[in-house]
């Protein structure tokens, strides 16, 4: 079964509004969850490192303020995508790695986000 | 040069074939190689996971990696048509808690 878990898996939203993606890590603690974008036939590209307890860290191009992230406990982070427009129209993956090394990194089912 | 070049496909062989897949990479930091199966709209599976050089074996899967050419590959044996998704290599320098560079997907169909 799946050890980390993605909601919601799609949403459609107006343009202005904003979105909340949550990550969860189901059987295990995860001070450690990445966050990516993927357009279509295009490879996944991190857009930031969630650490708990601690601010997030961003990658370079990636709005801070428009994607807002918080990762509250070690089972949990979250990804609002604020003041959405159209351009925000992707999908969205988390990920967490178990037992401390990235290379065993689970990954949740994927957050396809509309923007109309 | 991009970090990690992946050739997209689409890749379409009979089922019961051997099926090649390679990425070649840039950085010689990266040490720690990966491959994940994607299917539609979801998120990535890791499939096998490899340290430095060398192959491993799961399964069905086998993993090479030859960092003296920056080469790596997957070979899938008795392809079976639910093998048919897309198949991302990806790679890392220290593996823990840090960032992994992915290629742009081989997307992979199985013919029944």
């Amino acid at each position: 079964g799946a050890v980390v878990s993605q909601h919601p898996s799609w949403v459609i939203c107006k343009s202005g509004t904003s979105v909340k993606i949550e990550c969860r890590s189901l059987d295990f603690q995860a001070t450690t969850m990445f966050w990516y974008r993927q357009f279509p036939k295009q490879s996944l590209m991190l857009m930031a490192t969630s650490n708990e307890g601690s601010k997030a860290t961003y990658e370079q191009g990636v709005e801070k303020d428009k994607f807002l992230i918080n990762h509250a406990s070690l089972t949990l982070s979250t990804l609002t995508v604020t003041s959405a427009h159209p351009e925000d129209s992707s999908f969205y993956i988390c990920s967490a790695p178990r037992g401390g090394s990235n290379t065993e990194a689970f990954f949740g089912q994927g957050t396809r986000l509309t923007v109309v | 040069q991009k970090e990690v070049e992946q050739d997209p496909g689409p890749l379409s062989v009979p089922e019961g074939a051997i099926v090649s897949l390679n990425c070649t990479y840039s950085n010689s930091a990266f040490q720690y190689f990966m491959w994940y199966r994607q299917y539609s709209r979801k998120g990535p599976e890791l499939l096998m996971y490899t340290y430095s050089s060398g192959n491993k074996e799961d399964g069905r899967f086998t993993a090479q990696v030859d960092k003296s050419s920056k080469y790596i590959s997957l070979f899938i044996r008795d392809s079976q048509p639910s093998d048919s998704a897309t198949y991302l290599c990806a790679m890392s320098a220290r593996g823990r808690d840090d960032k992994i560079i992915f290629g742009k997907g081989t997307r992979l169909h199985i013919l029944p």
